[in-house]
């Protein structure tokens, strides 16, 4: 099983900032099958990227991703209000199908 | 839109057993695999289950193997997840989503609490 481990565990930024987040894999993640999810309290998560940079539909451009094999940064070049909340990366590319445990990203 | 609607969740003691259902519209359910996940009371995101879009293909985490069975009626639009011989570690809301490994649709979840 792949173990994903997410850091900060919290970020703490003001709006207008740059935020960064690390998701770092136990293992080579296959063909870069990392997706970010957005989960604001007491909602679903929602899907940001998939296939480790590809923006789902509807997402702003301000949220990129990157990485490839087992390092993957999830980057919001200028945080908006409604941008703080948990975020959680998850590997696809081998079953089971493992998230990490979180970056709490609040306002400072 | 596509919407998805879980419900069955409730109290149950430990050993016991609960259905839930998750209905789904907005899209073409018989073109999707779906999935289950769970969330702990402030954890993360646990994958449970998923099901190919005809039912022929289904695959669980190691800790529910042998105790819940994900299935799907298509002529409903529905998925289901049967669970027995509940422990109190399966407390959490539960996630139906769109998609066998990539989550594109969540529904609001339904919150099982296994407890005496």
């Amino acid at each position: 099983e792949i173990v994903l481990t997410q850091s900060p565990g919290t970020l703490s930024l003001s709006p207008g900032e740059r935020a960064t987040l690390s998701c770092r894999a136990s293992q080579s993640v296959n063909n870069n099958c990392l997706a970010w999810y957005q989960q604001k309290p007491g909602q679903a998560p929602r899907l940001l990227i998939s296939g480790a940079f590809s923006r789902a539909t509807g997402i702003p451009d301000r949220f990129s991703g990157s990485g490839s094999g087992t390092d993957f940064t999830l980057t919001i070049s200028t945080l908006e209000p409604e941008d703080f909340a948990v975020y959680y990366c998850q590997q696809y590319g081998s079953s089971p199908y493992t998230f990490g445990q979180g970056t709490k990203l609040e306002i400072k | 839109e596509v919407q998805l609607v879980e419900s069955g969740g409730g109290l149950v003691q430990p050993g016991g057993s609960l259905r839930l259902s998750c209905a789904a519209s907005g899209f073409t359910f018989t073109n999707y695999w779906m999935t289950w996940v769970r969330q702990a009371p402030g954890k993360g995101l646990e994958w449970v289950a998923n099901i190919k879009q005809d039912g022929s293909e289904k695959y669980y985490v190691d800790s529910v193997k042998g105790r819940f069975t994900i299935s799907r009626d298509n002529a409903k639009n529905s998925l289901y997840l049967q669970m027995s011989s509940l422990r109190p570690e399966d407390t959490a809301v539960y996630f139906c989503a769109r998609g066998g490994y990539i989550y594109w649709a969540w529904g609001q979840g339904t919150l099982v609490t296994v407890s005496s």
